[in-house]
């Protein structure tokens, strides 16, 4: 079945240490985006990327850093995560010439020690 | 930019009851309305969207409105049952331009 994939589901680190999460898709979609979900909130779209052009939102902080090295992969750095940073991060994908339905992976849950 | 709000924030029904959700936004550009469903510890899954050249889209017991000219739009839940409990999230956007804008969720509670 054509999905959005996450690894890892968990992933613990500790302060300062980077961390690099993974998302890839199988459905052939153009864009990938990368969002931050904090409990009781709504996902907050961190960056995203229409074929390689990557496009950042005003409010990233510099320290998350994105790579999509070929069209079913894109990567989410943490530089060095804090504890601010504990949150899931959710993987989605959309065709733009289609419309804009994004489909979410099942998201990365990150703690922060 | 866009903004999107949505009331309420919280709502509880009792199974079998209605349920509505309003999302109002600002940007009257704004041409892709979805709906995700989000359950506890789970990736939110598009359960409903409707695009601005209709007034009104309907999938069982999912219904979603769309008044342009008030700029706001509302999700219907007929014969709520108990696994209908989640968070709710209305999003809107400029379809080939622009990322979604999410209001800030309701969490629907349907009380056997």
């Amino acid at each position: 079945d054509a999905m959005v994939i996450q690894n890892p589901r968990y992933q613990v680190t500790q302060f300062g240490k980077p961390v690099t999460l993974s998302c890839s898709q199988t459905l052939n979609h153009n864009v990938m985006y990368w969002y931050q979900q904090k409990s009781s909130q709504a996902p907050k779209l961190l960056f995203h990327y229409y074929d390689k052009d990557f496009n950042n939102e005003a409010d990233t902080p510099d320290n998350f850093q994105s790579r999509r090295p070929n069209t079913s992969f894109c990567f989410l750095d943490i530089r060095s995560p804090g504890l601010g940073d504990a949150a899931m991060y959710l993987c989605a994908t959309s065709y733009r010439q289609a419309g804009e339905t994004q489909y979410f992976g099942p998201g990365t849950r990150l703690l922060v020690l | 930019g866009e903004n999107v709000e949505q009331h309420p924030s919280t709502l509880s029904v009792q199974e079998g009851d209605s349920a509505v959700i309003k999302c109002t936004y600002s940007d009257s550009a704004s041409n892709y309305f979805p709906w995700y469903k989000q359950e506890l510890g789970k990736r939110p899954q598009l359960i409903i969207d409707i695009r601005s050249n209709v007034g009104e889209k309907k999938d069982q017991r999912i219904a979603v409105t769309l008044n342009k000219t008030a700029k706001h739009f509302s999700l219907h839940i007929t014969e709520t049952q108990p696994e209908d409990s989640a968070v709710y999230f209305c999003a809107a956007s400029l379809s080939g331009y622009s990322t979604l804008t999410f209001g800030k969720g309701t969490m629907l509670l349907v009380s056997p």
